[in-house]
C-alpha cells in the first residue's frame, strides 16, 4: 500500500509570489507520477505525468520535478495568479493510481 | 470530442438501499476507473475496468461494484448503503498504458442519509 504525503495541506499567497508544494512516495515499484491540478466546481485535470529519475516538465508558469530514488516531486508555480487558485493533487503509479490529499493553494489579488 | 460524462450529478439515498453511478469515457479511452473522494481526503480509488473485466481493486469491501460495457461505458454499484457513503464520486478514463493520464468526469455527489 502506497503511503503518498503532501505539504503543505494549504497555501495562501498574494498574486506574484511563487511559490512550491511537496509530493512524498515510497519509491519503491514506480511506474510514473502523475500531477492534476482540481478547481473548485471542476474536474481533476493533469498537469504532468512523469516516469523518469530526474525528469522535469513545464507548462506555462508551472514546472515539476521527480526524485524516484529519494521518492518526491516538486511543483512550482511562478508568479502566482489568482486563477492558480485551486487544489494540486500528485499520484504515484505503482500497481495502482494512488492519490495524495492535496495542497489547496488560494492566491489572493 | 465528449469528454468523461458521469450521470446524475447528485443522488440523494437512504441508509441500505442500493445506488447505480454511471460513467461514459472519453472518445478513444478503453479504461475506466473509479474513485471515491470525501471530505478532506485525496480521491480513494476502488477499482478499475478493462475489456469489461474489474483490473485493479482498492480497499473497498464487496458492497462495492461495477461493470463494464462493450462500449467501454462503465457502472458502479453500491449495495446496502451507509451513512459513511457518502461522498463524490469520481470517473475517470485512459487508455490501458500504464503511464497514461487520467481524464476526470465532474463526478457525482451522493447523500446517505
Amino acid at each position: 500500500i502506497l503511503n503518498v504525503e503532501q505539504s503543505p495541506q494549504s497555501l495562501h499567497v498574494q498574486e506574484g509570489d511563487s511559490t512550491n508544494f511537496t509530493c512524498s512516495f515510497p519509491s519503491s515499484n514506480f511506474y510514473a507520477l502523475h500531477w492534476y491540478r482540481w478547481e473548485t466546481a471542476k474536474s481533476p485535470e493533469a498537469l504532468f505525468v512523469m516516469t523518469l529519475n530526474g525528469d522535469e516538465k513545464k507548462k506555462g508558469r508551472i514546472s515539476a520535478t521527480l526524485n524516484t530514488k529519494e521518492g518526491y516531486s516538486y511543483l512550482y508555480i511562478k508568479g502566482s495568479q489568482p486563477e492558480d487558485s485551486a487544489t494540486y493533487l500528485c499520484a504515484p503509479h505503482g500497481d495502482k493510481l494512488i492519490f495524495g490529499t492535496g495542497t489547496r493553494l488560494q492566491v489572493f489579488p | 470530442d465528449a469528454g468523461v460524462t458521469q450521470s446524475p450529478t447528485h443522488l440523494i439515498k437512504t441508509r441500505g438501499q442500493q445506488v447505480t453511478l454511471r460513467c461514459s469515457p472519453k472518445s478513444g479511452h478503453d479504461t475506466v476507473s473509479w474513485y471515491q473522494q470525501a471530505l478532506g481526503q485525496g480521491p480513494q480509488f476502488i477499482f478499475q475496468y478493462y475489456e469489461e473485466e474489474e483490473r485493479q481493486r482498492g480497499n473497498f469491501p464487496d458492497r462495492f461494484s461495477g461493470h463494464q460495457y462493450p462500449n467501454y461505458s462503465s457502472e458502479l454499484n453500491v449495495n446496502a448503503l451507509l451513512l459513511g457513503d457518502s461522498a463524490l464520486y469520481l470517473c475517470a478514463s485512459s487508455l490501458v498504458a500504464t503511464n497514461e493520464k487520467l481524464f476526470f468526469g465532474s463526478g457525482t455527489q451522493l447523500s446517505v442519509l
